[in-house]
């Protein structure tokens, strides 16, 4: 199994470009997270989704869209990109119902630069 | 949200044990406490889970008191692949828990030093 896997690795994107991020995860997961972690800062979840068709709103959510069309993958959208979005982002899955644990995988991250 | 505290970092020497605390005075009945690890350029990995008691696996120990307001990650003889950042966090929103768990915070960053 792969897990959670993310495209791209990187990438550089002038200020007002758009872009979306793909996460796989072919563990048959749930729930799926979105993360970005700034310099010094831990993880601050963006969006998240509890199954195929949902999306919810997590702590910073502004400027950003997503979508679960398929289980196994959600995607992270920029629809005009600001210098504030340079990050690395963190995509991560989880069982979610029917289990308690309920721990998160997370994929290796995408960095984003924003000129 | 069940809010955690932990010290923002910590030195220790190879084959130390290394105990780092995290507290949670408000965590709920439902809740479970989950620490991760993160090592630069690299997502966070998953550690150790539990809800009660002592919990411990091939890489680490857990202990919590009965009060459950606080949690301590106990790490065995650490090495320097051991330096990374630990989070504690507090959550289980599958069965009635908060949404804590999804908060990873700043976390703790472990020096080990030879």
């Amino acid at each position: 199994n792969a897990g959670v896997t993310q495209t791209p690795k990187f990438r550089v994107l002038k200020t007002g470009q758009s872009m979306t991020l793909l996460c796989a995860q072919d563990m048959n997961h749930e729930y799926m997270y979105w993360y970005r972690q700034d310099p010094g800062m831990g993880l601050r979840l963006i969006h998240y989704s509890v199954g195929e068709g949902t999306t919810a709103k997590g702590e910073v959510p502004d400027g950003y869209n997503v979508s679960r069309l398929k289980k196994q993958n959600f995607l992270l959208g920029l629809e005009s990109a600001a210098p504030s979005q340079t990050s690395v982002y963190f995509c991560a899955s989880s069982y979610g119902e029917g289990n308690q644990e309920d721990t998160q995988y997370f994929g290796p991250g995408t960095r984003l630069t924003v000129l | 949200l069940a809010k955690t505290t932990q010290p923002i970092s910590m030195d220790s020497y190879e084959g130390q044990e290394v105990n780092i605390t995290c507290s949670h005075n408000n965590i709920a009945t439902n809740d479970y406490i989950t620490w991760y690890q993160q090592f630069p350029s690299q997502g966070p990995r998953f550690i150790i889970q539990g809800y009660k008691t002592k919990v411990t696996n091939e890489v680490a120990s857990l202990f919590i008191p009965a009060d459950r307001k606080s949690s301590t990650l106990s790490l065995p003889r650490v090495s320097l692949s051991d330096t990374a950042v630990y989070y504690c966090l507090v959550g289980a929103p599958n069965y009635g828990g908060s949404q804590g768990n999804l908060i990873f915070g700043k976390g703790t960053k472990l020096s080990v030093k030879p």
